[in-house]
C-alpha cells in the first residue's frame, strides 16, 4: 500500500536533547512537508522540500532542522533550541512541487512530549 | 498574517441530520481551496480541492461550494452518519510571497447514532 509512515507514534524526551522524527513515503512524490499542530491552532508549516537535496523554511522553522537526501525520506530534527517542542507533528507529501491544486497526503503523526 | 476562520468550532448532530460549516479566508492572492477530513487516530485525507469562483464539488453525501470573491467556502453533509464524525479542515492556497496552504483550526463534527 502506498502512503506515508511516521515513527514513532509517541516520543518522550528530556529538555535539552535533540530528537529526530522519521517520515517516509512510497508515493513517489517530489514535495514533502512538516507541520506542527498545537491546541486551538491550525496546522503550521515548519519546513518543506520540493525536491531531493533542497528544502525551505516554513513559518516556524526556528529550532528545527531537516534533510532530504532521498526522495522517500524527510526527517525532522527538533533541537534543544526549540523553545516549545511539545506538540503533534504531521508529515505530508504532494505530487508536484507546491502546485496550488495538489492535494497533500498526510502521515499518522508523531506526538512529541519534552519534559 | 493570513487568517482562515472556520465555524462553528464544534458541532454535535444526530444521525440523519444534515449539517454545514463555513470556511472564511482572505481572497487576495488566493489560488485554491482545500478541504480535508481528519478522523481521530487517523491521517487527514483530502476531500476536495476547488479553484474557481462558483465551483461546487460532491463526494457521496458531502458537497462543497466556493466563493472566491467574498472569500468563503461551505461544506455540506446530507444525512450525517456516525462515520462522518471527524475534524474538517479547510486550507486555502495562497500565491505570491506566501506560496503555501494556510490551515484553519477546523470544525469538529460529532454524529450521535
Amino acid at each position: 500500500d502506498g502512503g506515508i509512515t511516521q515513527s514513532p507514534k509517541y516520543l518522550f524526551r528530556k529538555e535539552g536533547q535533540n530528537v529526530t522524527l522519521s517520515c517516509e513515503q512510497n508515493l513517489n512524490h517530489d514535495a514533502m512537508y512538516w507541520y506542527r499542530q498545537d491546541p486551538g491552532q491550525g496546522l503550521r508549516l515548519i519546513y518543506y522540500s520540493q525536491i531531493v537535496n533542497d528544502f525551505q523554511k516554513g513559518d516556524i522553522a526556528e529550532g528545527y532542522s531537516v534533510s532530504r537526501e532521498k526522495k522517500e525520506s524527510f526527517p525532522l530534527t527538533v533541537t534543544s533550541a526549540q523553545k516549545n517542542p511539545t506538540a503533534f507533528y504531521l508529515c505530508a507529501s504532494s505530487d508536484s512541487p507546491r502546485g496550488p491544486s495538489d492535494e497533500q497526503y498526510f502521515g499518522p503523526g508523531t506526538r512529541l512530549t519534552v519534559t | 498574517i493570513l487568517n482562515v476562520e472556520q465555524s462553528p468550532q464544534s458541532l454535535h448532530v444526530q444521525e440523519g441530520d444534515s449539517t454545514n460549516f463555513t470556511c472564511s479566508f482572505p481572497s487576495s492572492n488566493f489560488y485554491a481551496l482545500h478541504w480535508y477530513r481528519w478522523e481521530t487516530a487517523k491521517s487527514p485525507e483530502a476531500l476536495f480541492v476547488m479553484t474557481l469562483n462558483g465551483d461546487e464539488k460532491k463526494k457521496g453525501r458531502i458537497s462543497a461550494t466556493l466563493n472566491t470573491k467574498e472569500g468563503y467556502s461551505y461544506l455540506y453533509i446530507k444525512g450525517s452518519q456516525p462515520e462522518d464524525s471527524a475534524t474538517y479542515l479547510c486550507a486555502p492556497y495562497y500565491g505570491g510571497a506566501t506560496n503555501k496552504l494556510i490551515f484553519g483550526t477546523g470544525t469538529l463534527l460529532a454524529v450521535q447514532p
